[in-house]
C-alpha cells in the first residue's frame, strides 16, 4: 500500500512560473489536506477538501490554489511561484473513523528562485 | 483562535535516559491534541492523540503524554530514549469539529548521544 504519493520530490522554479504539485492517494479517505512547512514555523495549513467536490481555505492560502475532481488525487497550484513560497510542501489525507489520524506524503521540497 | 507553543527548539538526550517534550497550547474549549515525529526527509507519523478521557494517553514507541487541563499542557515522555528517537517532534491540537485542520508548534529537535 503506497499511501499518500506526492511529486515531484524536489524542484528549482523560476519566480513568476506556474508549478503543480500533485498528491495522490489510494486509501480512499474524505479528507485531504495540504501543509507547508519552514524552518521554525512548524507546518500551516494552505488548503484543505473535507470531500471531493469541495475545498476549503487554510491558514496561508494566498498564491495557491487547489481542486479536488475526485477522491484519490488533490494537486496544489501555484499560478506565478515566489521566492516566499520556497518551502517544504507536504500533502495528507484523513478518514472519518474514530482515529482522525492524518496520513502524511514524504513532501515535495519548493525552491523558487 | 488556537495556537501552540514548544518552547524547547532543540533537546539533547543520551541513549537509555528519559525525555520530556514540553507543549502548551491555547484554546478555549478542550482541543483535540497530537504529538507527531517527523524523521529526516520523512513525513509526519502519529505518536498518539488526545482526545478526551483518560488525561494520561500512551502511544507508539513506548511514548506517552499527559493532557493537564489546568497547565493548559500536553507534554512527551519517554523513560528511555533510543538512537532510533533521534528526529524532529511536533505538538498539534485541532478543533473538535474539524480536527484535521491542525495547528502546530514549530517542533523541538532530538539528538540522541551515545
Amino acid at each position: 500500500i503506497a499511501g499518500i504519493t506526492q511529486a515531484p520530490t524536489s524542484q528549482i522554479l523560476a519566480a513568476g512560473r506556474r508549478m503543480t504539485l500533485r498528491c495522490t492517494q489510494d486509501m480512499r479517505h474524505n479528507a485531504m489536506y495540504w501543509y507547508r512547512q519552514d524552518l521554525g514555523l512548524g507546518l500551516r495549513l494552505i488548503h484543505y477538501s473535507n470531500t471531493a467536490g469541495t475545498t476549503g481555505k487554510g491558514e496561508v492560502p494566498d498564491g495557491y490554489s487547489v481542486s479536488r475532481a475526485n477522491t484519490d488525487d488533490f494537486p496544489l497550484t501555484l499560478a506565478s511561484a515566489v521566492p516566499s513560497q520556497t518551502s517544504v510542501y507536504f500533502c495528507a489525507s484523513q478518514s472519518y473513523s474514530n482515529t482522525g489520524e492524518l496520513f502524511f506524503g514524504e513532501g515535495s521540497r519548493l525552491t523558487v528562485l | 483562535a488556537q495556537s501552540v507553543t514548544q518552547p524547547d527548539i532543540h533537546i539533547t538526550v543520551s541513549e537509555g535516559a528519559s525525555l520530556e517534550l514540553r507543549c502548551n497550547y491555547s484554546y478555549g474549549a478542550t482541543p483535540y491534541l497530537f504529538w507527531y515525529v517527523q524523521s529526516p526527509g520523512q513525513g509526519l507519523q502519529l505518536l498518539l492523540k488526545y482526545f478526551s478521557g483518560d488525561t494520561l494517553v500512551q502511544g507508539i514507541k513506548g511514548f506517552e503524554a499527559e493532557f493537564k487541563r489546568s497547565q493548559s499542557s500536553f507534554n512527551l515522555r519517554k523513560p528511555s530514549v533510543h538512537w532510533s528517537d533521534a528526529a524532529e517532534y511536533f505538538c498539534a491540537v485541532g478543533a473538535p469539529d474539524s480536527w484535521g485542520k491542525l495547528q502546530f508548534g514549530s517542533g523541538t529537535q532530538v539528538v540522541v548521544t551515545p
